[in-house]
Formats: C-alpha cells, sequence, structure tokens
C-alpha cells in the first residue's frame, strides 16, 4: 500500500519561499512506473496542477506555466521522498498543498493528506 | 485556456443513478484519452475514481463509470448510496503548457 507523508510549515511571509517534503512508502521515488506530483486547491483558484518529477533512465521534470518560473520538485532518493519549493510567495498561493503519486500518464492514484499553507505577514 | 466545464451541483435519491459531465475543447479532453475523475469529501484529499476515461482503480465500486463523447467526458454513478456525497472533479491532459487542466468540481448531494 502506497502512502504519502507531508510534512512543512504552514504559514510562510510574503515574499518567502514555501518548501515542503513528501515522504513515500510502499513504493520508490525512483521508480520507472510512476511521476510524483504536486497539486494544489483554493476556493479562488480550484484544483491546480503545479508540477511532476519523474524517473526514466534519466531525471524529468514537468511544471504548469502559472508557476514556471518560481518553482522546483526534487526527488531525494537517499530518504525516497520529493520536494516542492516555491519561491516569491504571495498571498495568492495560500491553499492546501498536496503531494501525489501517478502510476498512469496524467492522472493520480495516491494523495497525501494535504498541507493548508497561508501566506501572511 | 480555460477549466473544463462541469456543473456546480448534482442530486438524485438513493438506488437512482446520475450523471456528471466535464465539458472541454480539442486540446484537452477531446484530444486525449487522459481523462480522470476524483471524489473529494470535505476536509479530505481526493480520491481517484476513473482514470483514462473509463478504467477504475483497484478498489473502486463499479458503480462507478466513465465515459467520453467529443470534447464531453462524462462520470456516470448507479445505485446512488449516501456516501457517494461529495464533490467530484475531472482533470485532463492538454496541449497547453497548463499540462494537466482541473474542471470547477460537481457537489453532488444525495438526497
Amino acid at each position: 500500500q502506497v502512502q504519502l507523508q507531508q510534512s512543512g510549515p504552514g504559514l510562510v511571509k510574503p515574499s518567502q519561499t514555501l518548501s515542503l517534503t513528501c515522504a513515500i512508502s510502499g513504493d520508490s521515488v525512483s521508480s520507472n512506473s510512476a511521476a510524483w506530483n504536486w497539486i494544489r486547491q483554493s476556493p479562488s483558484r480550484g484544483l491546480e496542477w503545479l508540477g511532476r518529477t519523474y524517473f526514466k533512465s534519466k531525471w524529468y521534470n514537468d511544471y504548469a506555466v502559472s508557476v514556471r518560473s518560481r518553482i522546483t520538485i526534487n526527488p531525494d532518493t537517499s530518504k525516497n521522498q520529493f520536494s516542492l519549493q516555491l519561491n516569491s510567495l504571495t498571498p495568492e498561493d495560500t491553499a492546501v498543498y498536496y503531494c501525489a503519486r501517478g502510476a498512469a500518464p496524467w492522472t493520480c492514484d495516491y494523495w497525501g493528506q494535504g498541507t493548508l499553507v497561508t501566506v501572511s505577514s | 485556456q480555460s477549466a473544463p466545464t462541469q456543473p456546480a451541483s448534482v442530486s438524485g435519491s438513493p438506488g437512482q443513478s446520475i450523471t456528471i459531465s466535464c465539458t472541454g475543447t480539442s486540446s484537452d479532453v477531446g484530444g486525449y484519452n487522459y481523462v480522470s475523475w476524483y471524489q473529494q469529501h470535505p476536509g479530505k484529499a481526493p480520491k481517484l475514481m476513473i482514470y483514462d476515461v473509463s478504467n477504475r482503480p483497484s478498489g473502486i465500486s463499479n458503480r462507478f463509470s466513465g465515459s467520453k463523447s467529443g470534447n464531453t467526458a462524462s462520470l456516470t454513478i448507479y445505485g446512488l448510496q449516501a456516501e457517494d456525497e461529495a464533490d467530484y472533479y475531472c482533470s485532463s491532459h492538454t496541449t497547453y503548457n497548463t499540462l494537466v487542466l482541473f474542471g470547477g468540481g460537481t457537489k453532488l448531494t444525495v438526497l
């Protein structure tokens, strides 16, 4: 059974960087048959896919154009986890952030528990 | 690009069937067989119910069925049960550099 456990702060100041981690059990971040995604959800923007990392002979990343200039998703093979960094935060980035696995293309079959991130001074 | 369009709400009585539509364009829903459907209860993470238009993940009841015609995908729930009351979201891969689009969500009420 795949489980994803998220960790990270719930309050971040404007202009600072958000860092979240998603620890994986029951699968490997280096799996050749899975992608590791970050999605967020807010009342104003709904569900929004942010990006993913995956390994197929080498590491790849895909990012949504809306955050491409501010986002980094990195795998950590030593800890079997992956992370999200989103910089230059504004209040519009306030949302529940989820990590998720995708075993089939462009879908997410296992999700983390969600982290409410509030951007406020 | 715009998110696929879903009805804001649908309702049905226990035992009945309902269908939720997800209307996109030829650049997303109509162009790929990468439509998924998620169920979300309040305060919980979304749960995958259908992927690749019509495939059910292991453990998902066969009361849930997905289909697509042209630029519109549909989720049908047969034999409504009280626990089906939730928000439902479609998603699709898109040629636009957003890569994945989610619909705005549909609130299902079981009367």
